[in-house]
């Protein structure tokens, strides 16, 4: 079964620190896509990045950076000097050929940046 | 205007009452997709649809009526709202044949049921 866990619920970091979201997913397909998606306070959930399955070369977005491990079926996200804007909901998600095209969502970590 | 809208933005309505949320595309995508999502729960898929008249259950369907006679609309309908069904509503929808694949959400209809 298709699973996304985000087992870090809260995390409250300081302005300029980096900090980690971790993400770790279950498949037993070959072919699939990561996914992160942002939701501001506003609410509105924001697509950052898409990752599929057979390519595990890091990216890298200004602060943003994501690491896929699939030996170790994680998808870490980090940001990189913090700022108050990055105070947001964050979600990982799965998707697979295999199951109609559905989206598997965790259950979010919420970062709260301090200034 | 292009995109993916959902109406009403704000929805507050009493127990036993029909309740539907509209949703709205203009891209053609062909998969749309309802979620809620409620506090420690993360979002949770109600319905989906690949197309016109398909339509098809996600984790958390009960209670809910889809239909899908038009690719650009996708309604949820609550038939006899109860308090459990308090949430908010993103309708979403994505284009897995075009190779992008990337699920885009609507801004979300919250909705209350007393």
């Amino acid at each position: 079964a298709q699973k996304v866990t985000q087992a870090q619920t809260e995390i409250s970091v300081v302005e300029k620190e980096d900090v980690t979201l971790d993400c770790v997913y279950e498949t037993r397909d070959t072919t699939y896509y990561l996914f992160w998606y942002k939701q501001p306070p506003s609410g509105e959930l924001v697509f950052l990045i898409r990752r599929n399955s057979f390519d595990e070369q890091n990216e890298i977005s200004g602060r943003y950076s994501w690491n896929f491990q699939k030996s170790t079926s994680s998808f870490n996200f980090t940001i990189t000097a913090s700022q108050v804007v990055d105070s947001a909901v964050y979600f990982c998600a799965l998707s697979d050929t295999n199951t109609g095209n559905q989206f598997y969502f965790g259950t979010g970590t919420s970062l709260t940046v301090i200034p | 205007d292009a995109g993916i809208t959902q109406s009403p933005r704000y929805k507050i309505t009493e127990t036993g009452r029909q309740v539907t949320l509209m949703c709205h595309q203009t891209w053609s995508h062909s998969y749309m997709f309802w979620y809620r999502q409620d506090l420690g729960h993360g979002l949770r898929l109600i319905y989906y649809s690949a197309a016109a008249d398909i339509t098809d259950k996600g984790e958390v369907p009960d209670g809910y009526v889809v239909s899908r006679s038009k690719t650009e609309n996708f309604p949820l309908t609550l038939e006899s709202a109860t308090r459990s069904q308090t949430s908010v509503y993103f309708c979403a929808s994505s284009e897995p044949y075009s190779g992008a694949n990337v699920l885009t959400f609507g801004a979300g209809s919250r909705l209350t049921v007393l």
